[in-house]
């Protein structure tokens, strides 16, 4: 079932400027990830946020976590046209004190004009 | 180009028939799972495989049955399929299923069209 919800459903932005996405989800995590899919592809793995942090950085991402609101958002900074795809958040529960698979949200079309 | 790979690309298929999808990777990964993916949708997880054992069916029909030959291969046998099962089926993998909740690596998919 779907845990995380994502908004927008859809962004598009000017090539240079930052695109924010947001993920709520509903149950305690272990961890929080996000994903990018171009257009009839694989998703491709962009950054896992563990449950005791609460940002982190991976070239021009940024990724925050607040589990006390149970949401994490993914900023984009000077976007390029190559980053328009969709963007998933996807998270890792604890249930039964194991974490066993991963729930994606439903997802962000992101895309940039150049 | 991802390190998961999955055979076909595409493929149609009768509701009648009998065919088999294929995935394949080389690193090393414990665990490995086929995922279904309809347009505009997330993935949605069909089957977890973990050190070559089926670990999570959720709910699947039976029309859609997983194989593990070894811990590189994963295969998806179809079989009287209806035209909703058309979808993007992907295949992933990562290092085990365990608690750090391991970031998947995915193939490109096969896209399935039934008529």
């Amino acid at each position: 079932s779907q845990q995380g919800e994502e908004d927008p459903q859809a962004l598009s932005i000017q090539e240079g400027e930052n695109a924010t996405m947001n993920c709520s989800y509903k149950t305690s995590i272990n961890n929080l990830q996000w994903y990018r899919q171009n257009s009839g592809r694989g998703l491709v793995h962009l950054i896992l946020i563990r449950s005791n942090e609460r940002e982190k950085h991976s070239g021009r991402l940024r990724v925050t976590l607040d589990t006390s609101k149970k949401s994490s958002s993914l900023l984009i900074t000077a976007s390029r046209a190559a980053d328009t795809a969709s963007y998933f958040c996807a998270t890792a529960a604890i249930s039964s004190g194991s974490a066993r698979q991963l729930t994606f949200g439903s997802g962000t079309q992101l895309t940039v004009l150049p | 180009d991802t390190e998961v790979t999955q055979t076909p690309k595409h493929l149609v298929m009768g509701m009648t028939n009998k065919k088999s999808l294929k995935c394949e990777q080389h690193m090393g990964h414990r665990a490995m799972y086929w995922y279904k993916q309809k347009a505009k949708k997330p993935p949605e997880l069909m089957f977890v495989y973990s050190y070559e054992k089926l670990s999570i069916n959720e709910s699947v029909p039976s029309r859609f049955s997983p194989e593990c030959p070894n811990s590189s291969l994963l295969n998806l046998h179809l079989h009287a399929l209806q035209p909703e099962d058309s979808a993007l089926y992907l295949c992933a993998s990562s290092q085990d299923e365990g608690i750090t909740g391991s970031p998947l690596h995915f193939g490109n998919g096969t896209r399935l069209t039934v008529t």
